[in-house]
């Protein structure tokens, strides 16, 4: 069976310093991979997504992921964290067969100013 | 494009009592819709996929007679919580999804927190 390792509970990290959540999942083929954001309360929001293709991937708000096959990873950056980047961040992983999603246990990110 | 609503987004109910969340898309039309649960600090756990017009697939562990789902059109989604329990406390999520758009990928709903007293 598939599953997604987040190995970090929690990161704080300065506002203007560099951010990178990791990702490590388990899957035969290379699966579909998703980062997604929650603030708290709220639903999620997709911030980028490797489906095939270029292995550097953008996302909103700044956000940027590598898919690392060798290493079957993919991990998630920001050059530069802002104050209103501090929420819950997920990886998720998909079989690619249109059905369901895998999540991480999740990455609560706080920024300190 | 591609939002999905959630309603209620709270609500508070009496245990024993029965609650309907409802869930549409609302500019595009869904043919598989997805129920979750979170419980605080934790990470989405599917609770069951929905296609519709026709029954759901329910996950593991998950007591189809408890959670109702009803997918009856292209657009809403309903999951009914019956005889509610203090421990069926959680925020429901629901996601959509359907063919012609990007593959394999999922619309989010806000969520809706219940609180069973």
């Amino acid at each position: 069976a598939q599953s997604v390792t987040q190995p970090d509970i929690h990161i704080t990290v300065s506002e203007g310093a560099s951010l990178e959540l990791r990702c490590n999942y388990s899957y035969g083929a290379t699966p579909y991979l998703f980062w997604y954001v929650q603030s708290p309360g709220q639903g999620l929001q997709l911030l980028l997504k490797y489906f095939s293709g270029d292995t550097l991937v953008q996302g909103i708000k700044g956000f940027e992921a590598e898919f690392k096959r060798s290493q079957s990873s993919f991990n998630l950056r920001k050059p530069s964290v802002h104050w209103s980047d501090a929420a819950e961040y997920f990886c998720a992983v998909e079989p690619g067969t249109a059905s369901k999603l895998t999540f991480g246990t999740g990455t609560r990110l706080q920024v300190t100013l | 494009g591609a939002v999905v609503s959630q309603h209620p987004s709270r609500v508070i109910c009496k245990s024993g009592t029965s609650v309907k969340i409802e869930c549409r898309s609302l500019d595009f039309q869904a043919t598989t819709m997805f129920w979750y649960r979170q419980f605080p600090k934790q990470s989405l756990m599917l609770m069951a996929t929905s296609n519709e017009g026709s029954k759901a697939t329910y996950e593991q562990g998950v007591e189809k007679d408890k959670f109702l789902i009803n997918h009856a059109s292209l657009t809403l989604s309903t999951l009914t919580v019956t005889s509610a329990h203090p421990e069926d406390s959680s925020f429901y999520i629901c996601s959509a999804s359907a063919p012609g758009r990007v593959s394999n990928e999922q619309y989010f709903g806000p969520g809706t927190r219940l609180t069973v007293t």
